[in-house]
């Protein structure tokens, strides 16, 4: 079992829809958990952190379920610029800050 | 400030050769991570270096090597080159004690044929 799980997706979606990713991971001692943005043939892009008590940052938010091992990104009223590769990343404690990554959802917005 | 750089961006080179890749971390930053991301997958941990030496190695085999500069640049060799070796190199960098502040350059397409 991969230790960060993503939905395959795609998600082909239209604009101004509501979408959300789901992750789930195996390790308890997960520590530190993001959402990273991929745009095609670019580096990943801290997209931002996830915590416990969930987080906004406009029209994205994160949540954060630990007893589930569950990692939620909602994005609202969806741009076309969204449309990218979306990673959940974790960071386990003890790690030194190495990052672990889903495979990643492709998100395509459509006009 | 200058962020992460790679170098090269792209690469082509045949199978049982020989590679190093660049990586010049951001200002400030001390500890310089690598992944190697195949088609269609996350990125993968290779190894990090602080402070010129490997503190943290992923799954990767001895062909895999690299080192670390006293400027904290780093380089990231691979000996014996497999066609699976194809793939877009990462080079993440950080300031050692925050764990969660990393920064990618913007990779190396290597290609083996």
């Amino acid at each position: 079992r991969k230790e960060v799980e993503q939905d395959p997706g795609p998600f082909n979606v239209p604009e101004g829809a509501t979408v959300a990713f789901n992750c789930t991971y195996s390790n308890s001692a997960s520590q530190s958990f993001f959402w990273y943005r991929q745009d095609c043939r670019k580096e990943p892009k801290l997209l931002m952190s996830v915590y416990s008590s969930g987080n906004e940052d406009g029209r994205f938010t994160a949540q954060l379920n630990r007893a589930s091992q569950y990692i939620s990104l909602l994005i609202r009223d969806s741009k076309l610029s969204d449309s990218a590769t979306y990673l959940c990343v974790v960071n386990k404690r003890g790690s030194q800050g190495n990052l672990i990554f889903g495979k990643g959802t492709k998100l395509s917005v459509k006009p | 400030d200058a962020g992460v750089t790679q170098s090269p961006t792209h690469l082509i080179k045949t199978r049982g050769q020989q590679v190093t890749l660049r990586c010049s971390p951001k200002s400030g930053h001390d500890t310089v991570s690598w992944y190697q991301q195949a088609l269609g997958q996350g990125p993968q941990f290779i190894f990090q270096y602080y402070e010129e030496e490997e503190r943290q190695r992923g799954n990767f085999p001895d062909r895999f090597s690299g080192h670390q500069f006293p400027n904290y640049s780093s380089e990231l060799n691979v000996n014996a080159l497999l066609l699976g070796d194809s793939a877009l190199y990462l080079c993440a960098s950080r300031r050692q004690g925050l764990e969660t502040e990393a920064f990618f350059g913007q990779g190396t397409r290597l290609t083996v044929v």
